[in-house]
């Protein structure tokens, strides 16, 4: 079966600390992988995807995330983390063929504290 | 920047009270779809729209839920006769598609509150 799993549900960390939420999918097909962040009364903005070539992608915000197929896994990272990152944030994943159906994970809400 | 624009914010309906929830895709957007969130559960997929007509559907979109793009820029989705489980809150999304397939543009939300 398709699946996202977002094994974090909540995650807090200082301001100026590093930061991974982890993701994991089982997808029979070549996934696309996206991450999605989604602040208070906003929607779903995405921060990085990944289609194909160079595992680590880069993504806005200071995102990064690294595709690891043999761990069906896309990690998404970030060096420092600002207050202003605190939001709730989303992996997903799909595929060429699958047009925009994309699959969701729980998604991980992440507190920054000062 | 362009963006998705979803009216109304918040609806509050009646069990058995029809509803249609609002989309202003990106203008050059090709591909269209609802996404519902349950509250505190998964984003779903409910159905995409291509061509003027649904690509595909989820489960979740049986008979009571519709929708049309009427014209150039809107794209609806109708839930005929409300029930208490489709309190939630409604995504509508686009993209160009091609080589950019799943990368998808997301609106605010419509949250649905059926009582």
């Amino acid at each position: 079966a398709q699946s996202v799993t977002q094994p974090d549900i909540h995650i807090t960390v200082s301001e100026g600390a590093s930061l991974e939420l982890r993701c994991n999918y089982s997808y029979g097909a070549t996934p696309y992988l996206f991450w999605y962040v989604q602040s208070p009364g906003q929607g779903l903005q995405l921060l990085l995807k990944y289609f194909s070539g160079d595992t680590l992608v880069q993504g806005i915000k200071g995102f990064e995330a690294e595709f690891k197929r043999s761990q069906s896994s896309f990690n998404l990272r970030k060096p420092s983390v600002h207050w202003s990152d605190a939001a709730e944030y989303f992996c997903a994943v799909g595929s060429y063929n699958q047009g925009g159906k994309l699959i969701f994970g729980q998604g991980t809400e992440l507190s920054v504290k000062p | 920047e362009p963006e998705v624009t979803q009216t109304p914010s918040h609806q509050v309906t009646q069990m058995g009270q029809e509803v249609i929830l609002r989309c202003v895709p990106i203008s050059n957007h090709l591909y269209f779809y609802w996404y519902r969130q349950i509250l505190g559960q998964k984003v779903e997929f409910l159905v995409s729209f291509y061509n003027n007509e649904i690509s595909e559907k989820s489960e979740i979109f049986d008979d009571q839920f519709s929708v049309e793009r009427p014209d150039g820029s809107n794209f609806t989705l109708k839930i005929r006769s409300t029930k208490l489980e489709d309190s939630a809150m409604y995504f509508c999304a686009s993209t160009m598609g091609g080589a950019n397939t799943g990368e998808l543009f997301f609106g605010e939300g419509s949250r649905l509150t059926v009582l």
